[in-house]
């Protein structure tokens, strides 16, 4: 059975940095591009960042680029998001999200429970 | 940049069909998207993934009161025999080389 795991989620003060964990479980995670989706509260879904199965290529979203690092540990079947210059606007819960196949062009089927962070001084 | 539409709301009688609809912009109908339903504090759930000739695979457990149908850049999700538990908000989704991942707005489904 696919599990994903997201932790790390907490209060953090404007300006400040917080890692965002995803353990994945019940599928071979290294050959898979992983990715990190948001949903602010009260508000629809919105990408935030892909890693490639390799982990070489990421992708950011406009919103976050510059800010928000993706990584992967494939010995460690964990997927990373490090959140930095953290913003009111970051308020949101983070999932991590598995394509059907292992390319990152392809449509989430499997979704985290989600790991909520909130920025508020 | 593609953009999805969805209708903020919808409506339907328990027992009844409803059918709902993610369009795609202008130059981009030829793409396929993703259906997912997201119940009141749960994490989203695949439906199924559809393409732009209609045909559809759903994921890992879901019934086949859920269809899904394409019209030039509509696309649509049907849901039949309509339970409680399908009230719930439903995403489109879509990805491409220079887009990455774009979701819709979301329709919020209530079943009367």
């Amino acid at each position: 059975e696919v599990q994903l795991l997201e932790s790390g989620g907490g209060l953090v003060q404007p300006a400040g940095s917080l890692r965002l964990s995803c353990a994945a479980s019940g599928f071979t995670f290294s050959t898979y591009a992983m990715s990190w989706v948001r949903q602010a509260p009260g508000k629809g879904l919105e990408w935030v960042s892909g890693i490639s199965i390799s982990g070489r290529d990421t992708y950011y979203a406009d919103s976050v680029k510059g800010r928000f690092t993706i990584s992967r540990d494939s010995s460690k079947n964990t997927l990373y998001l490090q959140m930095n210059s953290l913003r009111a606007e970051d308020t949101a819960v983070y999932y991590c999200a598995k394509p059907n196949s292992g390319s990152f062009y392809n449509p989430f089927d499997y979704w985290g429970q989600g790991t909520l962070v909130t920025v508020s001084s | 940049q593609v953009v999805l539409t969805q209708s903020p709301s919808a409506s339907a009688s328990l027992g009844a069909s409803v059918k709902l609809t993610c369009t795609l912009s202008s130059g981009h109908s030829n793409y396929a998207i993703a259906w997912h339903q997201q119940q009141p504090e749960k994490g989203p759930r695949y439906l199924m993934k559809l393409n732009s000739d209609g045909s559809h695979t759903r994921g890992g457990g879901i019934p086949d009161r859920f269809s899904g149908s394409s019209s030039g850049a509509e696309r649509y999700l049907t849901i039949s025999s309509l339970q409680s538990e399908d009230e719930a908000d439903y995403y489109c989704q879509t990805w491409g080389t220079g887009i990455n991942v774009v979701f819709g707005g979301g329709t919020k489904l209530t079943v009367l």
